[in-house]
């Protein structure tokens, strides 16, 4: 099966820092989502890109479908952007494979 | 606002005892639903594939007799943890297409097994 891989694994930030979170697949997939877990386990969804580049306040994704990767970019952080992230991707229909998420933190 | 429900939100139970979760499309019809599940500090891993009218097809490694999952119409799919043992205390989240190929999720279920 698909193997993702995410990076890094932990990442501490200072308020009002920015960041850039990656997710590599082991193949072609052709749904890929980017979610934040909340600290009560709900998953938000952010994005879902399979390819191109979204945007929506302060986040923003581009994925690369040809190399196999895809990046979030948190910018201008807040605490409440604290937790973990997640990027899943997928060739059957529905079926995700999840990486192992980033912890992020950031400081006020 | 939320798009998939899961009730009950947590349970506790005794080893032995059965645990039926279910997992609801709110405002969409879903002919196909998933469940995964979260172990403590770590990824989430796809148990099965719960299809409306038919059986569900299980990921490689996850004992259908121990989770028996049935989609009883087209908003509601069960998962039904049999004869629970402390190991599978574990938090599940079941998940829906709305549109395309795009995944919501429901709160999750935290299962603890005593």
């Amino acid at each position: 099966g698909i193997q993702v891989e995410q990076s890094p694994p932990d990442l501490i930030l200072q308020e009002g820092a920015n960041s850039t979170l990656r997710c590599n697949f082991s193949d072609s997939v052709n749904n890929l989502q980017w979610f934040h877990q909340n600290p009560w386990g709900q998953l938000i969804n952010l994005f879902y890109i399979p390819s191109g580049t979204k945007q929506n306040g302060r986040l923003s994704a581009t994925t690369v479908a040809t190399e196999r990767y895809s990046l979030l970019y948190i910018s201008s952080s807040q605490t409440t952007d604290s937790g973990v992230y997640f990027c899943a991707g997928g060739t059957s229909y529905g079926k995700l494979t999840f990486g192992q998420g980033t912890i992020l933190t950031v400081h006020p | 606002g939320a798009v998939v429900s899961q009730h009950p939100s947590r349970v506790i139970c005794k080893s032995g005892t059965s645990v039926k979760i279910e997992c609801r499309s709110l405002d969409f019809q879903a002919t196909t639903m998933f469940w995964y599940r979260q172990f403590p500090k770590q990824s989430l891993m796809l148990m099965a594939t719960s299809n409306e009218g038919s059986k569900a097809t299980y990921e490689q490694g996850v004992e259908k007799d121990k989770f028996l999952i049935n989609h009883a119409s087209l908003t509601l799919s069960t998962l039904t943890v049999t004869s629970a043992h402390p190991e599978d205390s574990s938090f599940y989240i079941c998940s829906a297409p709305r549109a395309y190929n795009e995944q919501f999720f429901g709160p999750g279920t935290r299962l603890t097994v005593l």
